[in-house]
């Protein structure tokens, strides 16, 4: 069956560290593949996708993430975190002919000043 | 300004009280969604629109009810709610099924 793996619930890293949230998929074929992040009391809204091409893409925010087809892998990083990172971040696969979306269950991310 | 908008915020209501949330979105998109988000669950589905007057269940579809008369609104109907559908709802639309996802800022309803 499809899924969305994140295996992290919850990370807290300091300001100005790296951080790389992982997502791992299961799915037969090549995915569309989102991220998206949920700030407190919002919505959810787009980080970035892939779709094709060049596996390594960019988003807003300066975030960016790699598909890695061998390890069925969608981490998303961002080499310098800022405080206003601090949110539930979700990744999500569109499986099958209408593209069904499939979403991981979050990771919840705490940013120490 | 482009946007989903749900209303309203906050709800709170007794079990069996018929209740309508209502979504509009501004895009002209084709697709609409709703979504519940529970903790430890994640997002669900709840129903989806893939055009006017076309609509599908989703994942969690029981004991709720929608209607796509126009393109831009989209309204989540609860005939007769019950306490475990007290949730955080977000209502979702985008051009087609497979492009990105533009959401509203949820519906956060309590049934008591």
């Amino acid at each position: 069956a499809q899924s969305v793996t994140q295996p992290d619930i919850h990370i807290t890293v300091s300001e100005g560290a790296s951080l790389e949230l992982r997502c791992n998929y299961s799915y037969g074929a090549t995915p569309y593949l989102f991220w998206y992040v949920q700030s407190p009391g919002q919505g959810l809204q787009l980080l970035l996708k892939y779709f094709s091409g060049d596996t390594l893409v960019q988003g807003i925010k300066g975030f960016e993430a790699e598909f890695k087809r061998s390890q069925s892998s969608f981490n998303l990083r961002k080499p310098s975190v800022h405080w206003s990172d601090a949110a539930e971040y979700f990744c999500a696969v569109g499986a099958g002919n209408n593209r069904k979306l499939i979403w991981g269950l979050g990771t919840s991310l705490a940013v120490n000043p | 300004e482009a946007q989903v908008t749900q209303n309203p915020r906050y709800l709170i209501t007794v079990t069996g009280k018929k209740l309508t949330v209502t979504c509009s979105q501004n895009m002209n998109h084709e697709y609409m969604s709703w979504y519940r988000q529970d903790p430890g669950l994640g997002l669900r589905q709840i129903y989806y629109s893939m055009n006017v007057e076309v609509t599908d269940k989703g994942d969690v579809p029981e004991g709720y009810k929608v209607s796509r008369k126009e393109k831009r609104n989209f309204p989540l109907i609860l005939e007769s709610p019950s306490p475990n559908q007290t949730s955080l709802y977000f209502c979702a639309s985008s051009l087609a099924a497979n492009s990105p996802l533009h959401f509203g800022n949820g519906t956060r309803l309590t049934v008591t």
